[in-house]
């Protein structure tokens, strides 16, 4: 049984860019969340989505920015992407949307801007 | 609002020695409580968690972890570490959205 997978596993952008994460849940699983670790740091709540809608977001500037499809996968893009967008992206997967409590988390992207 | 302290950034140890890695959080509400685990280049791992119930929460790999209300903490604990316990360590406390701490990184020399 295939867990959360992610994909990119790497990247390099330049500032300005736009750049797009893909991740799939674990299978069952329907409710996706997304979270950005900066090095040395937790990760930091980015946004869910459950039943194809963004159901909470934390504090981050629009344009941060997902979809989640009908098969349940989903999608972070980011644009105009600044230095400061450097960071390890991890996407976890529960089932419940956002009564989940249990999160599989995925060996995320890491994204390097230059 | 909802956050969450760890209160040592680094911990190290001595295999086979005991270990704490101590945690609060500051909630006006009931929360509930996390420990993960994140082995280099992978990510998070659920150790344990307290939704409620027994405030001693035992996980896996030997891990435990007690729920005190009154002193809003939620240390993790491990009798006797190994080498392979080397990692860094999450709490998280979740009432919408899941919120961590900074980590501990643990690591245990021979």
């Amino acid at each position: 049984d295939a867990g959360v997978t992610q994909s990119p596993t790497h990247l390099i952008k330049t500032r300005g860019q736009q750049v797009t994460l893909r991740c799939s849940p674990k299978s069952g699983h329907d409710t996706v969340s997304w979270y950005q670790q900066a090095l040395g740091q937790g990760p930091q709540f980015i946004f869910q989505y459950y039943e194809e809608e963004e159901r909470q977001r934390g504090n981050f500037p629009d344009r941060f920015s997902g979809h989640q499809f009908p098969n349940y996968s989903s999608e972070l893009n980011v644009n105009a992407l600044l230095l400061g967008d450097s960071a390890l992206y991890l996407c976890a997967s529960a089932w419940g949307g956002a009564g989940a409590n249990v999160l599989t988390f995925g060996a995320g992207s890491r994204l390097t801007v230059l | 609002a909802q956050s969450v302290t760890q209160l040592d950034s680094q911990v190290p140890v001595f295999e086979e020695a005991p270990v704490e890695l101590r945690c609060n959080y500051s909630s006006s509400v009931s929360v509930y409580l996390f420990w993960y685990v994140q082995y280099p280049n992978q990510g998070l791992q659920l150790l344990l968690k307290y939704l409620s119930g027994s405030t001693l929460v035992k996980g896996i790999n030997g891990f435990e972890a007690e729920f005190n209300k009154s002193q809003t903490s939620f240390h993790l604990r491990k009798p006797s570490v190994h080498i392979s316990d080397t990692a860094e360590y999450f709490c998280a406390v979740r009432r919408s959205d899941m919120r961590f701490g900074a980590g501990t990184r643990l690591t245990v020399k021979p």
